[in-house]
């Protein structure tokens, strides 16, 4: 059980744009940045957005992020075949003495 | 960009100790919070903790009595000391340079929990 809540699957069909939700509390999300992380299989994830909506350089545009209250959202616009990865939110949780949380994992399917 | 590259053995028999190191390259290691993070098998991804150079440490509530960290700024290495395994510490298990997010990974090892 994710302290961060994500839906286990999305899809869309190529030139599509979907979003990623991830749900969390005061504690986490609503009190601190949220972070998406990208992995395909086997290998290791890679970080896609910090800080709620920055991008790092070299991840398209495509990729976005935002957040309001206790949620947060992944959107992935022109939707191509070689985004079918796992998408993790993460974000700092204050509570407990803090510790990082992270979203159970969206599985994004390009149909 | 730090490079990092885990090592340790791949099978760890129950209720012993697991014992990961993790080579730091590209970077000094007195800078980030070197991080633990696993994955167990179709599963999402777990923090276990992290320890900067001064050895100041921080783990996850849930594994604190069973974790300890470690860093050797000589040689540039970081451990990860898991005591009292089972067959759910059974992962893949990832050491990271995070600043404070998750910047750089290694690729991973797998580590088995079995007898």
């Amino acid at each position: 059980q994710s302290v961060l809540t994500q839906p286990p699957s999305a899809s869309g069909t190529p030139g599509q744009r979907v979003t990623i939700s991830c749900s969390g509390s005061s504690s986490n999300i609503g009190g601190t940045y949220v972070y998406w992380y990208q992995q395909f299989p086997g290998t290791a994830p890679k970080l896609l957005i910090y800080r709620n909506d920055q991008r790092p350089s070299g991840v398209p545009d495509r990729f976005s992020g935002s957040k309001s209250g206790t949620s947060a959202s992944l959107a992935i616009s022109g939707l191509r075949s070689e985004d079918e990865a796992d998408y993790y939110c993460a974000a700092w949780d204050d509570s407990l003495s803090g510790h990082w949380v992270f979203g159970g994992g969206t599985k994004l399917t390009v149909l | 960009q730090v490079q990092l590259q885990e090592s340790g053995p791949g099978l760890v028999k129950p209720s012993e100790t697991l014992s990961l190191s993790c080579s730091v390259s590209g970077g000094s290691i007195r800078s980030y919070h070197w991080t633990w993070i696993r994955q167990s098998p179709g599963k999402g991804l777990e923090w276990i903790g992290y320890i900067f150079y001064s050895g100041y440490t921080k783990y996850i509530p849930s594994l604190k009595s069973r974790v300890s960290m470690s860093v050797d700024t000589s040689r540039n290495q970081f451990s990860l000391k898991l005591s009292s395994v089972t067959s759910a510490d059974t992962a893949v298990y990832y050491c990271v340079a995070a600043d404070p997010w998750f910047d750089s990974w290694g690729q991973g090892t797998l580590v088995t929990v079995s007898s």
